[in-house]
């Protein structure tokens, strides 16, 4: 079965620092997607960054990146330049390309403070 | 805001009562999924429709069923509540149900039994 780790409950980050989400998953598959979600208070689920496991470069969306190490089944996230907007819940998630069941594995989150 | 509603934003209820939720897809959109989510922890998949019928089934009690009407908009409900009930439900819809179809998240639905 398709499982997703978060191995970091809980990050702290001085503002304007550099941060690093990590995320592991387990999978037979070869083609997938990976998804990093952000849950701010409000409890709305965001999504934050998409990667497709069949492209090389690793996704980026400003000041969010990731990297991809599809061989290891790793897939963190890095925020740049942290703000106080970006304190929440971040959650990793899998879906597989070819099941027709596409739904999300989900970790179980990692939560994001920010120093000010 | 994600195009996606979903009512009521809170319920409370006692043990052994009966509940529905209500989701409403983006414009659009085919697929209505839904999850669970306990207290600080990940989403769990409960099921999936698509185009009004059932596409899977994931960790759904047999308390739970759920339905998708000819107009899209989808409903969850919930019987012989237990407190271990209490949680996030979360709708999500997307255009086709495809793996590369970015799901979309509505504001979801805080359930707690008491």
């Amino acid at each position: 079965a398709q499982t997703v780790t978060q191995s970091q409950p809980e990050m702290s980050v001085q503002e304007a620092e550099t941060v690093t989400l990590s995320c592991t998953y387990d999978t037979s598959e070869s083609d997938y997607y990976l998804f990093w979600y952000k849950q701010p208070p409000s409890r709305q689920m965001i999504l934050v960054i998409r990667q497709e496991a069949y492209k090389q470069q690793n996704a980026t969306e400003n000041r969010f990146s990731v990297n991809f190490q599809k061989a290891a089944k790793s897939f963190s996230l890095k925020i740049s330049d942290s703000q106080l907007g970006d304190a929440a819940m971040y959650f990793c998630a899998y879906r597989p390309q070819m099941d027709s069941n596409y739904q999300l594995i989900w970790g179980a989150g990692t939560k994001l403070i920010i120093k000010p | 805001d994600s195009g996606v509603t979903q009512t009521p934003k809170h319920l409370i209820t006692a043990t052994g009562q009966r509940v529905t939720l209500r989701c409403s897809p983006r414009s659009g959109d085919l697929s209505v999924y839904w999850y669970q989510q306990s207290l600080d922890q990940g989403l769990q998949f409960l099921i999936h429709y698509y185009n009004g019928e059932e596409r899977a089934k994931g960790n759904i009690l047999e308390r739970f069923s759920a339905q998708q009407f000819p107009d899209l908009h989808s409903e969850l409900n919930l019987s012989s509540l237990e407190l271990g009930d209490s949680a996030l439900y979360f709708c999500a819809s997307s255009f086709s149900g495809g793996a590369r179809d970015e799901q979309f998240f509505g504001p979801g639905t805080r359930l707690t039994v008491l």
